[in-house]
């Protein structure tokens, strides 16, 4: 069974720009969740999605934001990329929406906002 | 505001020893906790979870415990081998938090041979 996919792997984007992140579950997973990882704040949840819908939501501004497919693979966008946004952009598929659903992750996007 | 925290940002142990990594949370409506791995270039991959209503769970090498009154849990893992060297992540949900997993800042454990 094919793991989690996500593109591209590595993107370079400047300040004020826009960026779409895509991820593909695993087959016959319904819920994708993204997170966010940077030095020394560890992962942190992003938003998740479960048969198109948003589920939940982390802390994160509006400039950020997801949609879920019909089939669902998920995109990512960040508007107006901010020097900070620079980070690995994790995304994880499980089955369903449950909490205790293992959550299977993504090798993740680097983005460098420059 | 850290809710689960991993005060040792590294760990080193020799082979064959008892590796142990902690963590700690601050958020009492957490009842649910699990430990990750990441190799670098990959994703975090899941290890070993527990509920809140137990305070051990073995897979294995590896044995989680859960302290509620201290709001503690610790991952040992033994013996340590050196594939075992990755960045260790603690996790944890709520039932009525919005956040799907909430991970602690990562400790980077080195087995040496």
């Amino acid at each position: 069974k094919a793991g989690v996919t996500q593109t591209p792997r590595y993107l370079i984007k400047t300040r004020g720009q826009q960026v779409t992140l895509s991820c593909s579950p695993i087959s016959g997973h319904r819920s994708v969740s993204w997170y966010q990882q940077t030095p020394g704040q560890g992962l942190q949840f992003l938003f998740e999605y479960f048969s198109e819908t948003q589920r939940n939501k982390g802390n994160f501004p509006g400039r950020f934001s997801g949609r879920q497919f019909s089939n669902s693979r998920s995109e990512m966008n960040v508007s107006t990329l901010e020097l900070g946004d620079s980070a690995l952009y994790l995304c994880a598929s499980s089955l369903t929406s449950g909490r205790t659903d293992t959550q299977y992750f993504g090798p993740g996007t680097r983005l460098t906002v420059l | 505001d850290q809710q689960v925290k991993q005060n040792s940002p590294s760990l080193s142990v020799q082979e064959g020893r008892i590796s142990i990594l902690n963590c700690d949370y601050t958020n009492s409506m957490f009842d649910y906790f699990l430990w990750y791995k990441k190799y670098p270039a990959e994703g975090p991959t899941f290890l070993i979870s527990i509920s809140s209503i137990k305070d051990k769970n073995e897979d294995g090498r590896f044995t989680v415990f859960l302290n509620k009154s201290a709001k503690h849990l610790s991952l040992h893992i033994v013996p340590s081998q050196p594939g075992d060297s990755a960045v260790y992540f603690c996790a944890a949900s709520g039932a009525r938090g919005n956040e799907k997993l909430t991970f602690g800042t990562g400790t980077r454990l080195t087995i040496i041979p």
